[in-house]
């Protein structure tokens, strides 16, 4: 199985800051990555598909890059609705696998 | 616009079976080109995915290898609906579960729509 480690767990910032948060693969899984963004009391929310791919909607101050087993999403310039946890997912085999999140919380 | 909508218990006996369900609607459960998963949050697990069901020409189920022998799904089509079906439930499956449509993607698949979540307590 797929071990996805992301780091940091926690992190304090300001509105207006870059934010990069990191996810680690236990073996190559190509750009098989996606990321989700979770609030208090709500389902998570896609993000971002193929390590890099925007959803529809979704801002563009948020990118995500990497390949093999290193991963990064970052978002460039934080906004209030930004304050959030954040997922990181693989999809490259079954069973499928998320990250133990990284909470974003105002610094 | 899809929607997914889960029903269930939100408390299970230790010993007992945990069934959820989950309603489609703006898609069908046996679609050719979407899956049906079913993924539990807790503090101590972190997002857990459990397995799923999907339709390509026959119905297929997956699940994560510690829930073998525990797990079932099903799909009923009359109903464009989807279950879960976990038995000897312990307090350690005490979780808040999620109903998720997967799809692909360029590369991979993604959980796109998710239900609304049920917060299931295991305890006597």
């Amino acid at each position: 199985d797929i071990q996805m480690t992301q780091f940091p767990s926690s992190l304090s910032a300001s509105g207006g800051d870059r934010v990069t948060i990191t996810c680690r693969a236990s073996q190559r899984i190509s750009r098989f990555l996606s990321w989700y963004q979770q609030k208090p009391g709500k389902a998570p929310k896609l993000l971002i598909s193929s390590t890099s791919m925007l959803e529809s909607g979704v801002p563009s101050r948020l990118s995500g890059s990497g390949s093999g087993t290193e991963f990064t999403l970052t978002i460039d310039g934080l906004q209030s609705e930004d304050f959030a946890t954040y997922f990181c997912q693989q999809s490259h085999s079954v069973p499928f696998s998320f990250g133990g999140g990284t909470r974003v919380d105002f610094k | 616009q899809v929607q997914l909508q889960q029903s269930g218990p939100g408390l299970v006996k230790p010993s007992q079976t945990l069934s959820l369900t989950c309603g489609v609607s703006g898609d069908s459960v046996s679609s050719d080109i979407a899956t049906w998963s079913w993924i539990r949050q807790s503090p101590s697990r972190g997002l857990e995915w459990l397995g799923r069901t999907f339709y390509r020409t026959k119905w297929y189920n997956d699940s994560a290898e510690s829930l073998i022998g525990r797990i079932t799904f099903n799909a009923d089509t009359s109903k464009n609906q989807f279950s879960l079906h976990l038995k000897s439930v312990t307090p350690e499956d005490t979780a808040i579960y999620y109903c998720a449509r997967e799809i692909g993607r360029r590369s991979g698949t993604v959980f796109d729509y998710w239900g609304q979540g049920v917060l299931v307590t295991v305890s006597s």
